[in-house]
């Protein structure tokens, strides 16, 4: 199973920056956080991954406390297209274990 | 921007017909995947392929199930004996290399079995 914990759900104003926290208490040291998301129907699409550091792109930012047991995806303003389940996964190094396990996510509803 | 693509995207079968899934993965990638979601419920993770042979596979991939990649782009999921449970979105993915953090997925293949 998943070894991760998020919200069910969330809502967030458009424009306005969406924090989703996702605790993974049980984490190794060897092991990555990765966001994925999934718009309706559609197939999941990566977001983004960290180790330790925080990390950011075109799409979100990721924040990893220190301790590695807990990390928060911010999306700096959110539009009505960002509404969709994100999911929050630790693996090992890509490859080592090759597939992903998802959870049941957070469901972030962007409302106008 | 290179996608996966999936053909069809909404199959209709009857119970016990085999069927044929079809995935062409991005062109310069080594490492393919399928994955499935039962209505409402999460994804789940079949098998993953690579060098023509299965890496890895879950336990829903059982004796029913095969992949195979018949040419130099095409992926495909075959069901060989299809039960009402198999209804289900049929994702395929890809990535670049063992070392890749980001797994491309296609749009879907809705199979719904009657």
């Amino acid at each position: 199973d998943a070894k991760t914990t998020q919200p069910p759900s969330m809502d967030c104003a458009e424009g306005r920056a969406a924090n989703l926290p996702c605790n993974h208490s049980t984490i190794s040291g060897n092991e990555y956080v990765y966001w994925y998301r999934q718009i309706h129907s559609q197939g999941p699409q990566y977001i983004i991954h960290g180790l330790k550091n925080n990390e950011t792109n075109e799409m979100a930012s990721l924040i990893i406390t220190e301790d590695r047991k807990s990390s928060t995806l911010i999306l700096p303003h959110a539009t009505l297209r960002d509404t969709a389940v994100y999911y929050c996964i630790v693996r090992g190094e890509g490859g080592s274990q090759g597939n992903l396990i998802f959870g049941k996510g957070t469901k972030l509803s962007v409302k106008p | 921007e290179p996608e996966v693509t999936q053909t069809p995207s909404h199959q209709v079968t009857q119970m016990g017909q085999e069927v044929i899934l079809h995935c062409v993965p991005i062109s310069n990638h080594l490492y393919f995947y399928w994955y499935r979601q039962i209505l409402g419920q999460k994804v789940e993770f079949l098998v993953s392929f690579y060098n023509n042979e299965i890496s890895e596979k879950s336990e829903i991939f059982d004796d029913q199930f095969s992949v195979e990649r018949p040419d130099g782009s095409n992926f495909t999921l075959k069901i060989r004996s299809t039960k009402l449970e198999d209804s289900a979105m049929y994702f395929c993915a890809s990535s670049p290399d063992r070392s890749s953090y980001e797994q491309y997925f296609g749009p879907g293949t809705r199979l719904t079995v009657t």
